[in-house]
């Protein structure tokens, strides 16, 4: 157990509809990573916050957007969904920026 | 743009049966290398961080190398337990976000 937290474990719904995704990070951690996988592409890198501000962008769509509280909790949002953005999303969290990355256990996401 | 490729794709061995499973890279300037191990439909678990060429780092029946251009990932006498797909992943210095290669699928029959 890395310590991170996800929920939902998984997630089922319908083209053009929007979810969210919930993260929260290790204890005292302050940087916030979310990953996309798929089984073509792999784990590709979407979007990183630090202490409450967004710090990277990686291939991340304009539908999609994330944020950091101030509890720390990190939440993605995914709208008008795509059968293609079914896949695994991870986040992630370490200390500081730069850090080992410690992964949750994904939230499996089926758009039907 | 910071490349990993991993080779090979996927790997069968008999327990018992050491292997290496390799990491190549091209980062304009490498941070860190990551190894981690990934069960199928978990997150991924963290292994090993390498820092510089000629480092090297272990962990029970793993062990972790690095050059100047890839990194290793060497398994002896593995168990059926050692069974997942162990990823690789590259950090460059103007970044904190990974890159990650695709992945080696291992299966250790007993």
């Amino acid at each position: 157990d890395s310590g991170v937290t996800q929920t939902p474990k998984h997630l089922i719904t319908a083209t053009g509809q929007r979810v969210t995704l919930r993260c929260s990070p290790r204890s005292g951690d302050l940087s916030v990573y979310w990953y996309q996988q798929s089984l073509d592409q792999g784990l590709q890198f979407l979007i990183q916050y630090y202490n409450g501000e967004e710090r990277a962008k990686g291939n991340i769509l304009e539908r999609f957007s994330a944020q950091q509280f101030p509890d720390l909790h990190s939440e993605l949002n995914l709208s008008s969904l795509e059968l293609g953005d079914s896949a695994l999303y991870f986040c992630a969290s370490s200390v500081a920026e730069r850090n080992t990355q410690y992964f949750g256990p994904g939230t499996r996401l089926t758009v039907l | 743009e910071d490349q990993v490729t991993q080779s090979p794709e996927a790997l069968r061995l008999q327990e018992g049966e050491s292997s290496s499973l390799n990491c190549s890279y091209t980062v304009s300037g490498l941070r860190g290398l990551f190894w981690y191990r990934q069960d199928p439909g978990k997150g991924p678990e963290f292994l090993f961080t390498l820092y510089s060429a000629g480092e090297e780092k272990e962990k029970e029946r793993l062990k972790a190398t690095l050059t100047k251009k890839e990194s290793f990932l060497h398994i002896t006498a593995p168990k059926p337990e050692d069974s997942a797909t162990y990823l690789c992943a590259v950090q460059d210095p103007g970044y904190s976000t990974l890159t990650f290669g695709k992945g080696t699928m291992l299966l250790v029959s007993p």
